[in-house]
C-alpha cells in the first residue's frame, strides 16, 4: 500500500528549542493533516493544508504542503513541555475518498533528561 | 459542538469472541471512518462509511465490519477474535475534508 515517510522517528526537545518534522512520500497527495497524539487519546488535528505551496501557522506550529505535493513538514518554535507527544502526518490521494487517509509512523517528541 | 464519542473506552475480550464498538460523529458529520492503531503497523484505515453506505475499505479480513445508521451513528465489528486484533480502535467524522478523532476504544484480546 502508499506509504508515507515521516522523520525523525523520536527526537529529544528542550524547552524553548525549536523543533522540526517533515514527512515525504513516492505519491502525490492532494492534502495534508498533521495531528498530535498524547498517550490514550485520539489524534487531535493540528494543522490541515489543502493545496501546493500553502503554509499555513497555528500559534507555534507552522506547517508547509511542499510545491512537489510529495511532501509536508510541520515547524515548533520555541517548544514547551506540553508539546510532547507523538506527531502524525496524514494525506489523502488524489480521487481518495475524504474519509480515507494515509498516516505516517509518527514523530515521538520527548523532553532531553 | 461536541467531539466525536466512542463507546466502550476500554474492553477485555478472549479469542474466539466477538465484539462491537460504537461511535458518534461530530453533528452533522456524515462520513464516519475507522481506524486501527498498533505500535507495529501505526494507524492503518479499516473503512469508511457515508450516508449508510460503505464507500472505502482498507485491507483487512472478512471479520471486520461496520454498519452507519441513519443518524450518522457507526459500528464496526469483529468476529472470531485473535490476539492480534488487540490495538486501539480510532473513529473518525469528516467534513470538508479534515478529518477528526475520537478518543478511541482500547481493545485487549487475551
Amino acid at each position: 500500500g502508499q506509504q508515507l515517510n515521516q522523520s525523525p522517528q523520536s527526537m529529544f526537545i528542550q524547552e524553548g528549542e525549536d523543533v522540526s518534522m517533515n514527512c515525504t512520500s513516492s505519491s502525490i497527495f492532494n492534502t495534508w493533516l498533521w495531528y498530535k497524539q498524547d498517550p490514550g487519546e485520539g489524534p487531535v488535528l493540528l494543522i490541515a493544508l489543502y493545496k501546493a505551496g500553502e503554509l499555513t501557522s497555528n500559534g507555534r506550529l507552522t506547517a508547509q504542503f511542499g510545491i512537489t505535493r510529495k511532501d509536508s513538514f510541520l515547524n515548533i518554535s520555541a517548544s514547551i513541555p506540553s508539546d510532547v507527544g507523538i506527531y502524525f502526518c496524514a494525506g489523502r490521494l488524489p480521487g481518495g475518498s475524504q474519509g480515507n487517509l494515509i498516516f505516517g509512523k509518527g514523530t515521538k517528541l520527548s523532553v532531553k533528561p | 459542538k461536541a467531539g466525536v464519542t466512542q463507546t466502550p473506552r476500554y474492553l477485555i475480550k478472549t479469542r474466539g469472541q466477538q465484539v462491537t464498538l460504537s461511535c458518534s460523529p461530530i453533528s452533522g458529520h456524515r462520513s464516519v471512518s475507522w481506524y486501527q492503531q498498533t505500535p507495529g503497523q501505526g494507524l492503518q484505515f479499516l473503512f469508511e462509511y457515508f450516508s449508510e453506505t460503505q464507500r472505502n475499505k482498507g485491507n483487512f479480513p472478512g471479520r471486520f465490519s461496520g454498519r452507519q445508521f441513519s443518524n450518522s451513528r457507526s459500528e464496526m465489528n469483529v468476529s472470531t477474535l485473535e490476539l492480534g486484533d488487540s490495538a486501539l480502535y480510532l473513529c473518525a467524522s469528516t467534513y470538508q475534508e479534515t478529518q477528526y478523532f475520537g478518543p478511541g476504544t482500547r481493545l485487549l484480546v487475551l
